[in-house]
């Protein structure tokens, strides 16, 4: 069954360092999501791809975060500098032509020292 | 604007037992509605969803929830809980953005099963 791969699936950086997460969507899918998921708490947007190009990114703070799917299928999310405050999980989703499901990937789980 | 609303934090139940978990929502148009589970660490799989039709769906892992939209609710059941589900559970309200929908999620129900 194919599945949504992320890597790393575990971070520790120091506050002001870069990071970096990458996820590949399932083979097909158009439609690309970064969620950040605070401890005890659901899922947030971050981010929305379709193909290569950004469909909302309103959540996402751009001051330190940076998403990009240069060739419409893998896709990288960027922290530079870290914040202690962004220590979560992050969830890469995609989804397939008219299907209404996203499909989740196990996530990276950051922590900010 | 759309939300989701699960009033309960924490449930705790005894193996065997019946399980309801509450969702409530907030959408102006016809909701699609989404469970699902989440175990430690791990990323989230689909229970079950609702678009249209027959208003009590079936899902995966013998879950069933019903939607009432006089109540703005999509509460998800289970007749006999197992050990294995012990996990994170979360409702989602999808609308769309762009050619494609956008999620809101609730905030979870964390479910302890007692042996």
């Amino acid at each position: 069954e194919a599945e949504v791969a992320q890597s790393p699936r575990y971070k520790i950086t120091e506050k002001s360092q870069a990071v970096a997460f990458w996820c590949d969507p399932i083979s097909g899918h158009a439609t690309l999501y970064w969620y950040r998921q605070i401890l005890g708490q659901g899922p947030e947007l971050l981010v929305q791809f379709q193909d290569e190009s950004v469909v909302d990114d309103s959540q996402l703070p751009k001051d330190r975060f940076s998403a990009e799917r240069l060739k419409g299928v893998d896709s990288t999310l960027k922290i530079q500098p870290a914040e202690l405050g962004d220590s979560a999980m992050y969830l890469c989703a995609s989804k397939g032509g008219t299907e209404e499901t996203q499909y989740f990937g196990p996530g990276t789980r950051l922590l900010v020292l | 604007a759309q939300s989701v609303t699960q009033p309960d934090i924490h449930i705790t139940v005894s193996e065997g037992a019946s399980l309801e978990l509450r969702c409530n929502y907030s959408y102006g148009a016809t909701p699609y509605l989404f469970w699902y589970v989440q175990s430690p660490g791990q990323g989230l799989q689909l229970l079950l969803k609702y678009f249209s039709g027959d208003t009590l769906v079936q899902g995966i892992k013998g879950f069933e929830a019903e939607f009432k939209r006089s109540q703005s609710s999509f509460n998800l059941r289970k007749p006999s809980v197992h050990w294995s589900d012990a996990a994170e559970y979360f409702c989602a309200v999808g609308y769309p953005s762009g050619s494609a929908r956008q999620l809101t999620f609730g905030s979870g129900t964390q479910l302890t099963v007692l042996p």
